[in-house]
């Protein structure tokens, strides 16, 4: 157990619809960041935020949108899904400057 | 160009034999240097974790940061079955933004 808590483990969706994916970082940490990982793209860079404020933005859709909590769990919103947005979505937590810890991922399909 | 780039593999071995991981980089900003362990599609696994240049040592594990050349390396010894996974490198630069990039990982097997 990496100590970051995503659920739900798995989840099947039809194109259209919407869908949160949670994470809830290690004790301590104030970064989370939210990765996608495809077959063909590898990791990419999602967003990341620190204690509550968005502080940076990869190549996230206009269709995704995150939130990190007073509690520091963050919450990532996929709407309008496509077939596309098929993949595993990892979140992470760090310290400032240090390593990132990754979550086990929540695989998602879209049907 | 990618910022990072990775040869995919995949990498077949003989149990016991030293692996050799590489990656090159273009960003000559980046100042930490990450590689990560991933099996089966898990959520990846921080192996080894470097500050600038030089080299770092845990157990079988030897990161070395080249960065005159831009270019990064994880060495295994005595290498096992169990090494067997995905492994990604992955660096950033300075500064509070925190984000990572990665290679696209290479696959390593390890023949019993």
């Amino acid at each position: 157990d990496s100590g970051v808590t995503q659920t739900p483990k798995h989840l099947i969706t039809a194109t259209g619809q919407r869908v949160t994916l949670r994470c809830s970082p290690r004790s301590g940490d104030l970064s989370v960041y939210w990765y996608q990982q495809s077959l063909d793209q590898g990791l990419q860079f999602l967003i990341h935020y620190y204690n509550g404020e968005e502080r940076a933005k990869g190549n996230i859709l206009e269709r995704f949108s995150a939130q990190q909590f007073p509690d520091l769990h963050s919450e990532l919103n996929l709407s309008s899904l496509e077939l596309g947005d098929s993949a595993l979505y990892f979140c992470a937590s760090s310290v400032l400057e240090g390593g990132y810890t990754f979550g086990s991922g929540t695989r998602l399909t879209v049907v | 160009q990618k910022e990072v780039e990775q040869d995919p593999g995949p990498l077949s071995v003989p149990e016991g034999a030293i692996v050799s991981l590489n990656c090159t980089y273009s960003n000559s900003a980046f100042q930490y240097f990450m590689w990560y362990r991933q099996y089966s599609r898990k959520g990846p696994e921080l192996l080894m974790y470097t500050y600038s240049s030089g080299n770092k040592e845990d157990g079988r594990f030897t990161a070395q940061v080249d960065k005159s050349s831009k270019y990064i390396s994880l060495f295994i010894r005595d290498s096992q079955p169990s090494d067997s996974a995905t492994y990604l490198c992955a660096m950033r630069i300075s500064g509070n933004t925190g984000k990572l990039i990665f290679g696209q990982g290479t696959t390593l097997q390890v023949k019993p």
